[in-house]
């Protein structure tokens, strides 16, 4: 199975400042097809799983601009470009492109 | 609007069944692969299994952690995948949540929450 390592574990951020979430991978995870499905999924609390970012860079519908995803064959970083109050949750980076799909461990993002 | 709602979760003993359903609207059902989730208390995410679409030829792969014991099915009348679980364990209590597609995921349910206990 594919590991996926996430640093931090968790991160502590005033409002308004920059936050990163890494995650790297055991293997590449590019896709037969080329494509690399690597995505980034904010968990808030009491809420289920939201999609930020797909294959690697791309912002899902409704996601704020802050957001951003990049990253090739085994890193990936996740950048919050000005953390807001509503970010508080847990992170994850998981990969769709090998059986079975694997989650990073998450990282907690709180408000300083 | 795509929704998706999961049910039939709740309290069982272990050994016992339980069946999931996860209605969908506000999109072409029979379009899409349909995932299956899981998050087991203060644990992270597990994937549980999807099911493809027709066209894709509507095969199935499980986690190893529930194959020979859960059963992904759908029904693309109604909109439902379903998650039939078996031989339940103390280490199946998780939420359990279907999502849309199997590779970007974009749309989940709220979940609902299966307890394996005596």
């Amino acid at each position: 199975d594919i590991v996926m390592t996430q640093t931090p574990g968790s991160s502590s951020v005033t409002v308004g400042q920059p936050a990163s979430i890494s995650c790297r991978s055991s293997q590449g995870l590019v896709h037969s097809d080329g494509n690399t499905y690597l995505n980034w999924l904010q968990l808030r609390p009491g809420q289920p799983p939201r999609l930020l970012i797909y294959k690697i860079s791309n912002r899902f519908s409704g996601v704020p601009d802050r957001f951003s995803g990049s990253g090739a064959g085994t890193d990936f970083t996740l950048k919050i470009s000005r953390v807001e109050a509503e970010d508080v949750g847990v992170y994850y980076c998981m990969q769709a492109t090998h059986f079975p799909l694997t989650f990073g461990g998450g990282t907690k993002v709180e408000i300083k | 609007e795509v929704q998706l709602v999961e049910s039939g979760g709740g309290l069982v003993e272990p050994g016992r069944s339980l069946r999931l359903s996860c209605t969908a609207s506000g999109f072409t059902f029979g379009d899409y692969s349909m995932t299956w989730f899981r998050q087991a208390p203060g644990k992270d995410l597990e994937w549980v299994g999807f099911i493809r679409n027709k066209i894709a030829g509507g095969t199935i792969d499980y986690a190893a952690s529930v194959k020979g014991r859960f059963t992904i099915s759908r029904d693309d009348s109604k909109s439902i995948v379903y998650l039939q679980m078996n031989s339940l364990k103390i280490e199946d209590t998780a939420v359990y949540y279907c999502t849309r597609d199997r590779i970007k995921m974009d749309y989940w349910g709220p979940g609902t929450l299966v307890t394996v206990s005596s």
